[in-house]
C-alpha cells in the first residue's frame, strides 16, 4: 500500500505567479489535511479535506489561498500570486475514514519563492 | 486554545547513550492524544510514538518511551542507546479527542548524535 503521495517535492515560484501543489492519499483514504511548516517552526493547520468538502479551512489564509479535493483525483493546494512569505514547506496527510487518531503524511513539497 | 511547548531548541547525545527531550502543553480538555513525530532531513514526518490521555501506562515503541504526567501536563520522550539514524527534528504534538485533525504542534527539538 502506497504512501501518501505529494509533488513536486520542490517547486520555485516567482513573486506573482500561482503555485499548485498536489495531494494522493493513502488508498481507502477519504480525510486529507494541509500543514504548512515555516522554517524552524513545527507545522501549522491549514485546513481538512474530505470528499468534495472542505470541513475545516479556519488555518488558511483568507486570500490567494484554496484548496479542493475532488472526486476523482488528488486534493490541491493552490496558492494564487505567490509572495516571498509563502516559501514553506508544505505537507499533507491522510487518515482513513472512521478511523480518527492517527494521520499519515506525505514527503512534503518545498516551496520556495524568488 | 491548546499550547505545545517545547523548549529545547538542539539536544546532543553520544551514540549508544539515553536522551530525554522534552514537552509540555496547555489544555483545558481532560482526554486527548498527544504524539512524538520524528523529521529525519529527508523531511519525511514519521510518528514515533503516541499516547492517549485516558492511559495511565506510559507508552513505548521499542527504543523509545515517553513520561506522562498528565497533572503536569508534562510529555517527555525518551531515546534508549540513541543511533546515528536518531538524528532528526522531534516534534511534540496534541490533539483533542473529539477532532479527527488540527494537529497542534511544538517548534522541535533538533536531536545531534555525536559518534
Amino acid at each position: 500500500n502506497a504512501g501518501v503521495m505529494q509533488n513536486p517535492r520542490h517547486l520555485v515560484r516567482r513573486r506573482g505567479q500561482e503555485a499548485r501543489l498536489r495531494c494522493s492519499p493513502m488508498k481507502g483514504h477519504s480525510h486529507v489535511y494541509w500543514y504548512r511548516q515555516l522554517p524552524e517552526e513545527g507545522l501549522k493547520f491549514m485546513v481538512y479535506l474530505q470528499k468534495e468538502n472542505i470541513i475545516d479551512e479556519s488555518g488558511m489564509p483568507k486570500e490567494r489561498f484554496s484548496a479542493e479535493f475532488p472526486k476523482e483525483g488528488p486534493s490541491i493546494l493552490r496558492i494564487q500570486q505567490v509572495v516571498r512569505g509563502d516559501s514553506a514547506a508544505y505537507f499533507c496527510a491522510s487518515s482513513p475514514r472512521g478511523l480518527g487518531n492517527e494521520q499519515f503524511f506525505g514527503p512534503g513539497t518545498r516551496l520556495t519563492v524568488l | 486554545a491548546q499550547t505545545v511547548t517545547q523548549s529545547q531548541p538542539e539536544m546532543s547525545v553520544q551514540e549508544a547513550e539515553t536522551v530525554t527531550l522534552s514537552c509540555t502543553y496547555d489544555t483545558s480538555e481532560s482526554d486527548y492524544y498527544l504524539f512524538w513525530y520524528k523529521q529525519p532531513p529527508s523531511r519525511q514526518m514519521i510518528l514515533v510514538i503516541r499516547q492517549e490521555a485516558y492511559k495511565q501506562q506510559n507508552a513505548t515503541e521499542n527504543r523509545f518511551s515517553v513520561n506522562f504526567q498528565k497533572a503536569a501536563k508534562s510529555f517527555s520522550l525518551k531515546i534508549s542507546d540513541s543511533q546515528l539514524g536518531d538524528a532528526a527534528m522531534y516534534f511534540c504534538a496534541y490533539r483533542s479527542l473529539d477532532s479527527n485533525y488540527q494537529l497542534i504542534w511544538g517548534a522541535g527539538t533538533k536531536l545531534i548524535i555525536k559518534p
